[in-house]
């Protein structure tokens, strides 16, 4: 059972556009939530975060939006950077109880020059 | 200069061999963790500890086993049982109270031959 979901395996886009990753989850508890970036062969690294009192965060180019009705979180990248072609997964947590993370499967942003 | 340290990046072992792979912080952090990635799929946590002396099995811990004796360590033992123990391995930690992300180690390529 998939708490949390990226159905796109993979996005491409130009150079100075927008790069919107999207993640779904099902467990209502969950109250934040991650973003991460992977390159190949390296450990994830972490992008932005959010709590559940909030529905945006930003910082820098990342800006992430949550939708607690639609449970339903998203990554905007603006202006997207060929340096920004990665593996991106999020992550959510239920940080009243034990300090697990459920990740997605991820999706492979392709940025192109 | 703190950070995650995991040995070695590469590991290369027989069928029916047990394996220990590092992992080691210098972070004072509480909580660490224990992931696999396989190719498709996103990070399904093995084992994780919120204290020293104290460990929880995560989603797949089956063939798996760890010890934290000290805050600082988190090694992870693949066994023999562990039926497909090819995969990239990737520990984790945070401070283990409140909203706060993980930080990642460079991981461990373990392949067996």
């Amino acid at each position: 059972d998939q708490q949390v979901k990226q159905n796109s395996p993979s996005l491409s886009v130009q150079e100075g556009r927008i790069s919107i990753l999207n993640c779904d989850y099902t467990n209502s508890m969950f109250d934040y939530f991650l973003w991460y970036k992977k390159y190949p062969a390296e450990g994830p690294t972490f992008l932005i975060s959010i709590s559940s009192i909030k529905d945006k965060n930003e910082d820098g180019r990342f800006t992430v939006f949550l939708n607690k009705s639609a449970k339903h979180l998203s990554l905007h990248i603006v202006p997207s950077q060929p340096g920004d072609s990665a593996v991106y997964f999020c992550a959510a947590s239920d940080t009243s109880g034990t300090y697990k993370y459920i990740f997605g499967t991820g999706t492979r942003l392709k940025v192109l020059a | 200069d703190g950070g995650i340290t995991q040995s070695p990046k590469y590991l290369f072992r027989k069928e029916g061999q047990n394996v220990t792979l590092s992992c080691e912080q210098n972070l004072n952090h509480d909580a660490m963790y224990w992931y696999r990635q396989d190719p498709g799929q996103g990070l399904r946590l093995i084992y994780y500890s919120q204290i020293v002396n104290d460990f929880q099995k995560g989603d797949i811990a089956e063939g798996y086993s760890v010890s934290r004796e000290k805050k600082e360590s988190f090694p992870l033992t693949v066994t023999s049982a562990q039926k497909n123990p090819t995969a990239f391995y990737l520990c984790a930690s945070s401070i283990g109270q409140g909203n706060n992300e993980q930080f990642f180690g460079p991981g461990t390529r373990l392949t067996v031959l």
